[in-house]
This record gives C-alpha cells, sequence and structure tokens, in this order.
C-alpha cells in the first residue's frame, strides 16, 4: 500500500538558517502534495500545495519542491525564526485521481532557536 | 475565513458512555473528514463524508459512527467509549477534488475514564 513517511521525527535550527524537512512516499507518485502546520494542541492548517508537474511552489518565506524521480517533495523555511516552530505534516491523497481522503505523514517537529 | 467548528475542546467521559462529538463549517464544503491523532501514530482517518447523508469507512472505524443529515454538520459518535479511544480528535472540510486543502478545527481532546 502506499505510505508517506517523514524520516525526521525533530529537527533543530538555529534562527536565520534555512529548515528543511523531507516527506518521501512509496509506489506510485502522488498527482498532488499537500504540507501542513500542526502548533501543539491545535488543529492542522493548510500551507501549502504542490502538482507533480510543478518542480518548485513558493509562499513567503516557504518553498517546496517535488520530485517525483527520487519520490520526495521537501519543505523549506528560510530566515527561520522562532515562530516557526511548530510540527509540519505532508500528506497526498491514497488515489492518483485525488478523490480519496487525505493521508498524513506523522510530521516533523521544527525547533528554531533564537 | 473557513471556520470548521467542534463543540468541545476538552471532554472526559466514562467507559461505556456514548459520546457525541460534533463539527460544524460554514463554507458550504461538500466532504467532511473525522481524524484522530495519537502520538506515534499521526493523523488516522475514522470516517468520511462526501454528501448529506453519506459516509464511507477510514481506517479504523470500529467503534465509532457518524451522522451528516445536513451539509454543514457531521457527528461523531463513540457507541460505548473505552479508554484506547482517549485520543485528539480532529474534524476538517474541503471542496471536493484534489485541488484544495483540508480546513481542520481546533480538535477535541477525549478522555475516557
Amino acid at each position: 500500500s502506499q505510505k508517506i513517511e517523514q524520516n525526521s521525527e525533530a529537527l533543530n535550527i538555529q534562527e536565520g538558517k534555512t529548515a528543511t524537512l523531507t516527506c518521501n512516499y512509496t509506489n506510485y507518485s502522488p498527482a498532488y502534495l499537500q504540507w501542513y502546520r500542526q502548533d501543539p494542541g491545535r488543529g492542522p492548517v493548510f500551507l501549502l500545495l504542490i502538482r507533480e508537474n510543478e518542480k518548485e511552489k513558493r509562499k513567503e518565506r516557504l518553498k517546496v519542491t517535488f520530485d517525483t524521480t527520487l519520490k520526495q517533495s521537501l519543505f523549506h523555511i528560510t530566515a527561520s525564526q522562532p515562530a516557526d516552530s511548530a510540527t509540519y505534516l505532508c500528506a497526498h491523497h491514497y488515489t492518483l485521481s485525488g478523490n480519496t481522503p487525505l493521508v498524513f505523514g506523522k510530521g516533523t517537529r521544527l525547533s528554531v532557536i533564537a | 475565513d473557513v471556520k470548521v467548528t467542534q463543540s468541545s475542546r476538552y471532554l472526559v467521559k466514562r467507559t461505556g458512555e456514548k459520546v457525541f462529538l460534533e463539527c460544524v463549517q460554514d463554507m458550504d464544503h461538500e466532504n467532511m473528514f473525522w481524524y484522530r491523532q495519537d502520538p506515534g501514530l499521526g493523523l488516522r482517518l475514522i470516517y468520511f463524508s462526501y454528501d448529506v447523508k453519506m459516509k464511507e469507512k477510514g481506517d479504523i472505524p470500529e467503534g465509532y459512527s457518524v451522522s451528516r443529515e445536513k451539509k454543514e454538520r457531521f457527528s461523531l459518535i463513540l457507541e460505548s467509549a473505552s479508554t484506547n479511544q482517549t485520543s485528539m480528535y480532529l474534524c476538517a472540510s474541503s471542496w471536493p477534488g484534489p485541488n484544495y486543502g483540508y480546513t481542520f478545527g481546533s480538535g477535541t481532546r477525549l478522555t475516557v475514564v
């Protein structure tokens, strides 16, 4: 079955550096991949969606890449700030058509140290 | 902004009780979902619905049921609460299709004692 994995449970970085989080998937390449932010005790918040024909997507200090050859998406936060500390989740749909619910990775907890 | 409202932030129930978790969204979304989130296990799908009166089982439906009588409301029911249902429950809604992200509620942290 299709799996989506975020290899790092936790990542610590210094303020001002670029944080890079990884999302890997097995079997087929999803047509769409999403990234969410989750603060402790709160629900996830949608950040970005990237399609398989988009190599890169940006939103302010966030950048997502999608490499269908490597079966991997990278999520970058540039000029990181302590306020960026949170858990980041990647997700995709079960099927290529996207008409099934999202499957989520377990998340990477990012801590930005001042 | 789309809002998904879950009726309770914290809930404590006794084993064997019937528990209702309510979720209401205000953007006329067709799709609604219930997930539970546990440390080390991530988000797991319990049930989902793509239309009024429609429901589909997710990955872990045992011990749960749902109701969607109106488009904006999706209720999760624990028929007879057990301690292994202690968890964070998250409701989400979205437009149909893969082009849209989900909007989640703030979650209900349920403790069954």
